[in-house]
């Protein structure tokens, strides 16, 4: 069956700091691959999505790249604020009889500390 | 446009006593999901519906958990009799077309915060 592993949180990092959430999918066929962000008190918002191998999606200055040869999507941005301080969610959508399904992992924390 | 609704936002309420969370998906969408979400489990779909109808409800934990959806524009989430181990955030997203393509994924409420004393 189709499965996303994200690293486990808390992460914890200083305003301005490079961060990197791994994420890493098992799946038949080729999914479509997403980052949603959840702020405090809210629900889930799509971030950013790749369709295909060796897409990279972006948004607010965020991005992640679909490797299909290492089966990953590590979201990356490059100076992080404490309003990116939310729980960070990877998921695949993969087509199947079931219907239009997404497949989440575990969900990261993010704290940024000015 | 309006989001996916969900109500109430909070809800307290004594072991025992039933408890009704309600959805209002975004219209034109014909595909509506629950999840529950607690510090333990994560993230877990419960149900959801096309086009009205249950499609798969292998996630909904017990029997006391029950839901319904009458019509295109609302959903239910019934948990009768409730249990302090049903306290969690309950989520309601819907979306449109068979297949998740990077223009239509899953779009969610702001969820319902459930504590069962």
């Amino acid at each position: 069956g189709n499965s996303v592993t994200q690293m486990e949180g808390p992460v914890t990092l200083s305003e301005e700091a490079f961060l990197t959430i791994n994420c890493t999918y098992t799946a038949t066929g080729y999914p479509s691959l997403f980052w949603y962000v959840q702020y405090p008190g809210e629900g889930l918002q799509l971030l950013l999505k790749a369709t295909k191998a060796d897409d990279k999606g972006s948004n607010k200055g965020f991005e992640a790249t679909y490797r299909k040869e290492t089966t990953s999507f590590h979201l990356e941005k490059g100076s992080v604020q404490v309003s990116d301080s939310a729980v960070y969610f990877c998921a695949l959508s993969a087509y199947n009889n079931a219907g239009n399904m997404l497949t989440f992992g575990g969900g990261t924390r993010l704290m940024v500390k000015p | 446009d309006a989001g996916v609704i969900q109500s109430p936002r909070h809800e307290v309420t004594e072991m025992g006593q039933e408890v009704t969370l309600r959805c209002k998906p975004i219209s034109g969408h014909d595909y509506l999901f629950w999840y529950r979400q607690t510090m333990m489990r994560g993230l877990e779909l419960l149900i959801y519906f096309n086009n009205n109808v249950p499609i798969d409800d292998s996630g909904m934990p017990e029997d006391r958990f029950s839901a319904k959806m009458p019509n295109a524009s609302f959903s239910t989430l019934k948990i009768q009799p409730s249990e302090p181990r049903d306290s969690a955030v309950y989520f309601c997203a819907s979306s449109t077309h068979r297949r998740v393509s990077s223009n239509q994924p899953q779009h969610f409420g702001d969820g319902t915060r459930l504590s069962i004393l």
